[in-house]
């Protein structure tokens, strides 16, 4: 089993809809989660990190977390040709000197 | 603010050659990170530093050497390169806390030929 799993897609969605991206992680002790966008060809940019299970909001972006379950996602609200890119989940191990990053899912926003 | 640097932008390297791949950072952070990225794959770890002058290995440290002098670098040596070494390469940096995010450098895109 990966330590960090995401659906590589594309995911396609119409512009204005909600894209939902979603990663699953195996170590159970995991403290830290972070979404980074990457465009093609461009490095990797943060744009969301959790810590605590609930959701928390910034502009469009939701993210969203369950710690019982093993998950994180994101979600994109009113999304926009301009989030077409590589979305990357990365989990930071117990002793906080690594993320493991899960392989991206694309994400196709069709205007 | 010019966070994290790496240079070359570009290099393309005959089998067999050597190189290293600079990276230096502003933001007086401790924890240094090289990660390579093949087409349509995620990142994967070559090697950290968690000081000056502490380093290990990552998920794939062969072929490759670190060292780190300094807090600001973190340079990435390739040795006897390999076509499998053809990559896009990226340097990152944090706090190395577990609730900091990592810091990307806009990366080098390596052919070996």
């Amino acid at each position: 089993q990966k330590e960090v799993e995401q659906n590589s897609g594309p995911l396609s969605v119409p512009e204005g809809a909600i894209a939902s991206l979603n990663c699953t992680y195996s170590d159970r002790v995991s403290q830290s989660f972070f979404w980074y966008r990457q465009y093609s060809g461009k490095s990797p940019e943060l744009i969301m990190s959790i810590y605590s299970n609930g959701d928390k909001e910034d502009g469009r972006f939701t993210a969203q977390l369950n710690k019982a379950s093993q998950y994180v996602s994101l979600l994109i609200r009113d999304s926009q040709p301009s989030d077409s890119a590589t979305y990357l989940c990365a989990v930071s191990q117990l002793n906080g000197n690594k993320l493991v990053f899960g392989a991206g899912t694309i994400l196709r926003v069709k205007s | 603010n010019a966070g994290v640097t790496q240079t070359p932008k570009f290099r393309i390297l005959k089998i067999g050659q050597s190189m290293t791949l600079q990276c230096t950072q502003d933001m007086n952070h401790n924890y240094m990170y090289w990660y390579r990225q093949d087409p349509g794959m995620g990142l994967k770890l070559i090697y950290y530093s968690v000081g000056a002058g502490i380093t290990d290995k990552g998920e794939v440290p062969n072929g490759y050497n670190v060292s780190r002098s300094t807090t600001e670098d973190f340079p990435l040596r390739l040795e006897l390169a390999a076509p499998s070494q053809t990559s896009v390469y990226f340097c990152a940096s944090s706090q190395g806390y577990s609730n900091q995010p990592q810091h990307f450098g806009d990366g080098t895109r390596l052919s070996i030929l």
